[in-house]
């Protein structure tokens, strides 16, 4: 079975810093996808950013990239010059081809003024 | 485009009655999910449709729990009796294929009494 882990229940840091994410996978499989979703406070779950594990080149978008060691089995998220409405809920989730989303526990993330 | 559409968004009952839920996916997704979100956790898949076809539905509880996605377009979830443990967000998700991004609804927050 895949399982999630996401060390950091909480971080908190200054508006314009680079915050970074953890998240560690377990997996049998070769061939899998791993995202993070962001979900603010009572609002919905967006997609921020998406891996396909047999692509070597870390995806980014805008602010938001990635760090996927897929030897380690590590996909962690890089937020640089945070802003406050990236104050939410990071969920690191993987799937395995048709798969379920397997999501971790979740880093509550807090933007500061 | 319109995004994925949840009602109720809010849900108050006592226990022993039953609830549905109703979602609509976004238009051309045939893969739909139901997940649950107990508080502060990430969501845990409790069915998958692929167009009307349930297929995976091995975390749902079938005593209390059922689902349907008549015509392979909008479905109901439905608990009958609710118990106090059900209070939660139920997310609907949908994606294009088994194997693509799914994008999520706002959820219905439930609250048993």
């Amino acid at each position: 079975a895949q399982t999630v882990t996401q060390s950091q229940p909480e971080m908190s840091v200054q508006e314009a810093e680079t915050v970074t994410l953890s998240c560690t996978y377990d997996t049998s499989e070769s061939n899998y996808y791993l995202f993070w979703y962001k979900q603010p406070p009572s609002r919905q779950m967006i997609l921020v950013i998406r891996q396909e594990a047999y692509k070597q080149q870390n995806a980014t978008e805008n602010r938001f990239s990635v760090n996927f060691q897929k030897a380690a089995k590590s996909f962690s998220l890089k937020i640089s010059d945070s802003q406050l409405g990236d104050t939410a809920m990071y969920f690191c989730a993987f799937a395995a081809g048709a798969q379920k989303l397997v999501f971790g526990q979740g880093t509550r993330l807090t933007i500061n003024p | 485009e319109a995004g994925v559409v949840q009602s109720p968004r809010y849900k108050i009952i006592e226990k022993k009655q039953p609830v549905a839920f109703w979602c609509n996916p976004i238009s051309g997704h045939n893969t739909l999910y139901w997940y649950l979100q107990n508080l502060g956790q990430g969501p845990e898949l409790l069915i998958r449709y692929e167009n009307e076809e349930a297929v995976d539905d091995s975390q749902l509880p079938k005593d209390r729990f059922s689902a349907e996605r008549l015509k392979g377009v909008d479905s109901t979830l439905k608990i009958q009796p609710a118990e106090l443990g059900d209070s939660a967000v139920y997310l609907c998700a949908s994606s294009e294929g088994r194997e693509e991004t799914q994008y999520f609804g706002p959820g219905t927050r439930l609250l048993v009494l």
